[in-house]
């Protein structure tokens, strides 16, 4: 059974550019949530879709968005890049009626 | 909304001996803990987890309490080995915001 994916591991971007990832969860989990970890704040929520539809959102200026697809696959978009955005991207699935989070492995972004 | 504090931030500890980890939630309506291992370059993942009606669990080496009065939840590995060096992080969640607040995470080392 295949796990997670996100698509790319890695990004470099410059400041003020935009940038775009692929989350694919676990065939069957229709819940997907966006985390972002850094060093110095950790693991925070950013939003979690679940059937096309935005549930909760997390405390990030609105430069920081999503969407899920039909077929439960999501992306995060983040616009104007700041340097402060490099991170550690994680998408996490979950069965509908489960709590377990299954992480992929993240995007690495850089912002140069 | 719901601040989840853990310690030590660092544990240092000989292969073999046992290590426990501790979180704090505040919001009394968490239901769900769960305590995932990130290794180096990769995403979290789930070890082990346990529910709010549940005073404890284990899985070979590995246990977890909760003690929901005190809003307080640990985990304990035994007989450690080098490849349980890592960093894990316990988390809270919470039905209404369909969402995991993470602890600061525990570097463990495991020295042979």
């Amino acid at each position: 059974k295949a796990g997670v994916t996100q698509t790319p591991r890695y990004l470099i971007k410059t400041r003020g550019q935009q940038v775009t990832l692929s989350c694919s969860p676990i065939s069957g989990h229709r819940s997907v949530s966006w985390y972002q970890q850094t060093p110095g704040q950790g693991l925070q929520f950013l939003f979690e879709y679940f059937s096309e539809t935005q549930r909760n959102k997390g405390n990030f200026p609105g430069r920081f968005s999503g969407r899920q697809f039909s077929n439960s696959r999501s992306e995060m978009n983040v616009s104007t890049l700041e340097l402060g955005d490099s991170a550690l991207y994680l998408c996490a699935s979950t069965l509908p009626s489960n709590t377990e989070a299954f992480f992929g492995q993240g995007t690495r972004l850089t912002v140069v | 909304g719901e601040n989840v504090e853990q310690h030590p931030s660092t544990l240092s500890v000989q292969e073999g001996d046992s290590a426990v980890i501790k979180c704090t939630y505040s919001d009394s309506a968490s239901n769900y803990f769960p305590w995932y291992k990130q290794e180096l370059g990769k995403g979290p993942q789930l070890i082990i987890d346990i529910r709010s009606n549940v005073g404890e669990k284990k899985d070979q080496r590995i246990a977890v309490t909760l003690n929901k009065t005190a809003k307080h939840f640990s985990l304990h590995i035994t007989e450690t080995q080098p490849e349980d060096s890592a960093v894990y992080f316990c988390a809270a969640y919470n039905n209404a915001g369909n969402m995991l607040t993470f602890g600061g995470g525990t570097r463990l080392m495991v020295k042979p």
